[in-house]
């Protein structure tokens, strides 16, 4: 298997500008996690999904952020509008289970740069 | 607030001798608990975990240690080499609680010196 694809990975961006992250997570994995990654917060998960729908999005900072799933195997994560704080490197996850036990795979990471 | 704390943004070890990386929690829920392994432009790759049922558990070179009562678990690596070089992150969750999320601490960045 691939493992877990994200694109791009590299993302450099201006200020208000809309920016698109994308995931396609392991083949028959059934969640998949966003994370975004900043020295001083460490690895936040933003958003979880199951089976295609949000469980939860409680991480999720602000409204500028917005996540969906139309598929198993793809999902976006978006911001809009940018901003020079939501620079960090995000990370898509997924895992066959949610058991709190489940190895959770990461891919690659995107990392964001908003000028 | 973080509920899972690693104190010490680095560490530097000779090789060969142990590494010890440390990580405390706050939340008397979590009941397991992970490290993950992140090399530069890579994403966290896991390493080991531990129940709460345990207080150790070993795999090769790594153990991890676990002490619920100072809601504390460290991460030993003996011996230590230089392919260890790397972000290191304590993770955990409360897997009985049905929110199925980790909780991941800031990283603590591991050197070897050759």
């Amino acid at each position: 298997d691939a493992g877990v694809i994200q694109s791009p990975r590299h993302e450099v961006t201006e200020m208000g500008q809309e920016v698109t992250l994308r995931c396609k997570p392991i083949s028959g994995h059934d969640y998949l996690f966003w994370y975004r990654q900043t020295m001083m917060r460490g690895l936040e998960l933003l958003i979880y999904f199951n089976n295609n729908v949000p469980i939860d999005d409680s991480g999720m900072p602000e409204d500028r952020f917005s996540a969906k799933m139309p598929n198993a195997s793809f999902s976006t994560l978006k911001i809009q509008p940018s901003e020079p704080r939501d620079s960090a490197v995000y990370f898509c996850a997924s895992s066959l289970l949610a058991s709190g036990t489940d190895t959770q795979y990461f891919g690659p990471g995107t990392r964001l740069t908003v000028l | 607030d973080q509920q899972v704390k690693q104190n010490s943004p680095s560490l530097s070890v000779q090789e060969g001798r142990i590494s010890i990386l440390n990580c405390d929690y706050t939340n008397s829920m979590f009941d397991y608990f992970l490290w993950y392994k992140k090399y530069p432009a890579e994403g966290p790759t896991f390493l080991i975990s531990i129940s709460s049922i345990k207080d150790k558990n070993e795999d090769g070179r790594f153990t991890v240690f676990l002490n619920k009562s100072a809601k504390h678990l460290s991460l030993h690596i003996v011996p230590s080499q230089p392919g260890d070089s790397a972000v290191y992150f304590c993770a955990a969750s409360a897997s009985t609680s049905g929110t199925y999320k980790y909780i991941f601490g800031t990283g603590t960045r591991l050197k070897v010196l050759a």
